[in-house]
């Protein structure tokens, strides 16, 4: 079945140290993103990307960064300049045709926390 | 800026029908999303509204008014499955990347 995969589901970080998690999806969708959710606050917007090799900062860019290298794949790493990590990370992605009415379909999401 | 109100909490009672409420702020409207999202699980999309009126969809209905930045997600026959949170999301612009901004969501509590 067509779907996004986040992975891992739980992901722990040290002082000091970047994380990558990754995002793959099979939907064949052009445009993919990444957003943050952390209790009482709606999801925010990382980053996302149109097309391979493209990439855009959304609201709350600053000690996150991505790449776009292949259209499956969406990588976000969250870097010690991120003093404030711990939250509940959701990917998502969307067919850029067929008209504005287009969902986004999102992952199962990634738990991060600071040891 | 973008500004999307939705209650934090409501409760409701097995078979009832309860009505979400979503006001928005944005810069411009290019459709409106609802979505309900299990505790600690991905959101799964429910509706879309980007004309005036009403969508029924089975049990889920979506209602938009845009001069007036509202619109309401409307539950009936609630059923215990149906606690979870409902996140309204706005698109503000036409064009590429499909950019929307949700709202805090409303945790809906169904009980007996």
């Amino acid at each position: 079945d067509g779907g996004i995969t986040q992975s891992p589901k739980y992901l722990f970080r040290k002082e000091g140290q970047n994380v990558t998690l990754s995002c793959e999806q099979n939907l064949n969708h052009d445009a993919m993103y990444w957003y943050r959710q952390d209790p009482g606050q709606g999801l925010r917007l990382i980053y996302y990307s149109q097309i391979v090799n493209d990439f855009q900062k959304g609201d709350i860019a600053e000690g996150y960064s991505v790449s776009r290298e292949k259209k499956e794949s969406f990588p976000l790493t969250v870097t010690s300049a991120q003093k404030n990590p711990t939250a509940f990370y959701l990917c998502a992605s969307t067919n850029l045709g067929g008209g504005s009415g287009q969902p986004q379909h999102f992952g199962d999401g990634t738990r991060l926390s600071i040891l | 800026g973008q500004n999307i109100d939705q209650p934090t909490e409501m409760t409701a009672t097995e078979g009832a029908i309860v009505q979400i409420n979503c006001t928005y702020q944005t810069s411009g409207f290019n459709g409106l999303f609802w979505y309900q999202q299990h505790a600690g699980e991905a959101p799964t999309f429910l509706s879309y509204n980007v004309l005036d009126g009403l969508e029924e969809k089975g049990r889920f209905s979506s209602f938009l008014s845009r001069s007036k930045g509202y619109s309401y997600l409307l539950l009936k026959e609630l059923q215990m499955k149906d606690s979870a949170s409902y996140l309204c999301a706005v698109r503000p612009y036409s064009g590429g990347y499909q950019k929307v901004t949700f709202g805090i969501g409303t945790k809906l509590q169904v009980i007996p």
